[in-house]
């Protein structure tokens, strides 16, 4: 069992309402990775934070931000919900000079927007 | 952009059956490949990995074999049990340190005893 945990663990919005996922990482561990998961599919990378900054981001428009706190643990914000937001949200963190076998994944929010 | 493609399930087997999940991936440049796995309600694990060409990752009586010249990374298990029952994604990284893995769509293993 890793030491990522992600709350809420489910959670039910309506089309156009905001959101925010949270995330505490490992302890010790300065990078955080948000993924989206839709059903039946891989997770897609959103974006990773290191040391409270954004350092990379996938192909996800601007309503998807998030915030990196003095702790590391992690927010994962979405704005004007649509209804393909649904999906698993995974949070994973690390030391960026560590390799990936200690990368680490929460168990992730299910999030469903109807 | 890069992109992993995985063999479609549900895949079912009995116990002792031997397992391939099929793999392929497209990449610019020489990534480094993985197998997650997934069991109900958990986070993604790593299985096992394999950085350059030729080399073979191993875990738990998985294998894979990082092929360059078919872009496939295959993942093999000689007996599989009614705890391998998850569900398998293959993925790639351009490089170790940026963390970025971009993953296939996963594969659903249901082993029936």
């Amino acid at each position: 069992e890793t030491g990522v945990t992600q709350s809420p663990t489910h959670l039910i919005k309506t089309r156009g309402q905001q959101v925010t996922l949270r995330c505490s990482s490992q302890s010790g561990h300065n990078t955080v990775s948000w993924y989206q998961q839709a059903l039946g599919q891989g997770p897609q990378f959103i974006f990773q934070y290191y040391r409270e900054e954004e350092n990379g981001r996938g192909n996800f428009p601007p309503r998807f931000s998030g915030l990196q706190f003095p702790n590391y643990s992690s927010e994962l914000n979405v704005n004007a919900l649509e209804l393909d937001d649904s999906a698993l949200y995974l949070c994973a963190s690390s030391l960026p000079r560590d390799g990936y076998e200690k990368l680490f994944f929460g168990s992730g929010t299910q999030l469903s927007v109807l | 952009g890069d992109s992993v493609t995985q063999m479609e399930g549900p895949v079912t087997l009995s116990e002792e059956a031997f397992l391939t999940i099929n793999c392929t991936y497209t990449a610019t440049g020489y990534p480094s490949l993985f197998w997650y796995v997934q069991y109900p309600g958990e986070g993604l694990q790593l299985l096992l990995k394999a950085t350059k060409a030729d080399d073979k990752g191993s875990n738990k009586g998985f294998e894979a074999t990082y092929r360059k010249e078919t872009t496939s990374f295959h993942l093999e298990k000689g007996s599989v049990q009614v705890s391998d029952s998850a569900v398998y994604f293959c993925a790639l990284s351009e490089q170790e340190g940026a963390q970025k893995l971009v993953f296939g769509q996963g594969t659903r293993l249901t082993i029936n005893p």
